[in-house]
């Protein structure tokens, strides 16, 4: 079972749209970063959030730290091909090591 | 792009051989891991290291072993392969502990025991 579900496991839409990525736990996290990772490369951090309720918005992608600090969302808005990749969600419990997700694979097709 | 580079990218070796997988970093991070991934469990880590010589286990640190005699050096050994042991392994540094800063990633080793 992983400590961090990341829903859904796999989505594919097209160039336009908007989709929403789900992080969820029943732990409470210090922190939780999402990275997003493309076939042959390895994982790069898009953002840490701290904060329970906190936004931040990177261009098009809009991220959010739940209230409770259990649960994370990722939206894209408007999505590019460009945006095609794997996406992980990042949790660190306090006093334990950083745990990942298993991963949404977001496809955009033009 | 942080200065990390894994060798080799990959490698196909035999049930029973021993294996070394070498990381190398040229920003002076303290801190270097190694995780494993596979399909449906995303990134687990298998060692990580703190400084010269200070290693500590991760959640999946069976049948493995690391070691860190230089700064930029973080090296991962697989004793006696096993096909469970096929996988994708990707070297990660940071400057301070996993989840107060960013992990910066290289290219993954992909790792076939046959």
């Amino acid at each position: 079972t992983q400590l961090l579900e990341q829903s859904p496991q796999f989505l594919s839409i097209q160039e336009g749209e908007n989709l929403t990525v789900y992080c969820n736990s029943s732990s409470v996290f210090s922190s939780l970063q999402w990275y997003r990772q493309e076939p042959g490369e390895g994982p790069v951090l898009l953002v840490t959030v701290v904060t329970g309720g906190e936004v931040k918005k990177l261009k098009r992608l809009t991220f959010q730290f739940g209230d409770a600090r259990k649960d994370s969302s990722l939206h894209i808005t408007a999505a590019q091909p460009g945006d095609t990749g794997l996406y992980l969600c990042a949790g660190k419990r306090y006093g334990n090591k950083l745990v990942f997700g298993a991963g949404t694979i977001l496809r955009v097709k033009s | 792009d942080a200065g990390i580079t894994q060798s080799p990218r990959h490698k196909v070796t035999e049930t029973g051989t021993p294996v070394t997988l070498r990381c190398h970093q040229t920003e002076n991070h303290r801190y270097m891991y190694w995780y494993r991934q596979d399909p449906g469990h995303g990134l687990r880590l298998i060692h990580y290291s703190y400084g010269v010589k200070d290693t500590d286990k991760g959640e999946v640190s069976d049948g493995y072993s690391v070691s860190r005699s230089k700064t930029e050096d973080f090296l991962l050994t697989l004793e006696s392969a096993t096909s469970s042991q096929t996988s994708v392994y990707f070297c990660a540094i940071s400057e301070g502990p996993s989840g107060n800063s960013p992990l910066h990633f290289g290219n993954g080793t992909r790792l076939t025991v046959t």
